[in-house]
């Protein structure tokens, strides 16, 4: 079953706004990450947050994770036409079925309008 | 650096017949894995290895078989293609699963009429 769900399922904003999409798990886990997929296109690795990490950032991204809530989010600041896509989150099973399989939420649908 | 190829990119079969979907890295990277995307269920987990010789099921196992004689190739194989295994799929592989960046193939669309 998935482990990561979006909140939201889709977002549309304006260039230049912050974009910021929440994902909500269930297990315990070792790892989360976020990628991003262009229509059409594979998925491609954002950034890599661990359980022991509550903060990350990468260029304009910034990633937190809170596990007493089971939950983490991803800020894209200064937004640009090129973000546009759809964004997972993706969970290793924790300490119950180790890290080898890592389980992809449905996706949140972002738009940005030039 | 091709990093992960996946064949072929489109593929249209008649319910019943069989075929494979190849995938190789050139990362030499241990773990590799097959997902298949469908809307609005995201990215499903077919079948999974961890290294020559080594295979696991994911969540969506069934009408699926994979192999993995060489670390560089994963391919999977339809048995007998069902209008349900429409899909998009993809092929990933990372140096140890979930511990690290996966790195995704460009998918390969398949229709099952």
């Amino acid at each position: 079953s998935q482990q990561g769900e979006e909140d939201p399922q889709a977002l549309s904003i304006q260039e230049g706004e912050n974009a910021t999409m929440n994902c909500s798990y269930k297990t315990s886990i070792n790892n989360l990450q976020w990628y991003r997929q262009n229509s059409g296109r594979g998925l491609v690795h954002l950034i890599l947050i661990r359980s022991n990490e509550r903060e990350k950032h990468s260029g304009r991204l910034r990633v937190t994770l809170d596990t007493s809530k089971k939950s983490s989010s991803l800020l894209i600041t200064a937004s640009r036409a090129a973000d546009t896509a759809s964004y997972f989150c993706a969970t290793d099973e924790g300490s119950q079925g180790g890290s080898e399989k890592l389980v992809f939420g449905k996706g949140m649908k972002l738009t940005v309008n030039p | 650096n091709a990093g992960v190829t996946q064949t072929p990119k489109f593929q249209v079969l008649k319910t019943g017949q069989s075929m494979t979907l190849q995938c190789a890295q050139d990362m030499n990277h241990e773990y590799m894995s097959w997902y298949r995307q469908d809307p609005g269920m995201g990215l499903r987990l077919i079948h999974y290895s961890v290294g020559a010789g080594i295979t696991d099921q994911g969540e969506v196992p069934n009408g699926y078989n994979v192999s993995r004689s060489t670390t560089e190739d994963f391919p999977l194989r339809l048995l007998s293609a069902a209008p349900s295994q429409t899909s998009v799929y993809f092929c990933a592989s990372s140096r140890t699963g979930g511990r690290n960046t996966i790195y995704f193939g460009e998918g390969s669309w398949l229709t099952v009429v």
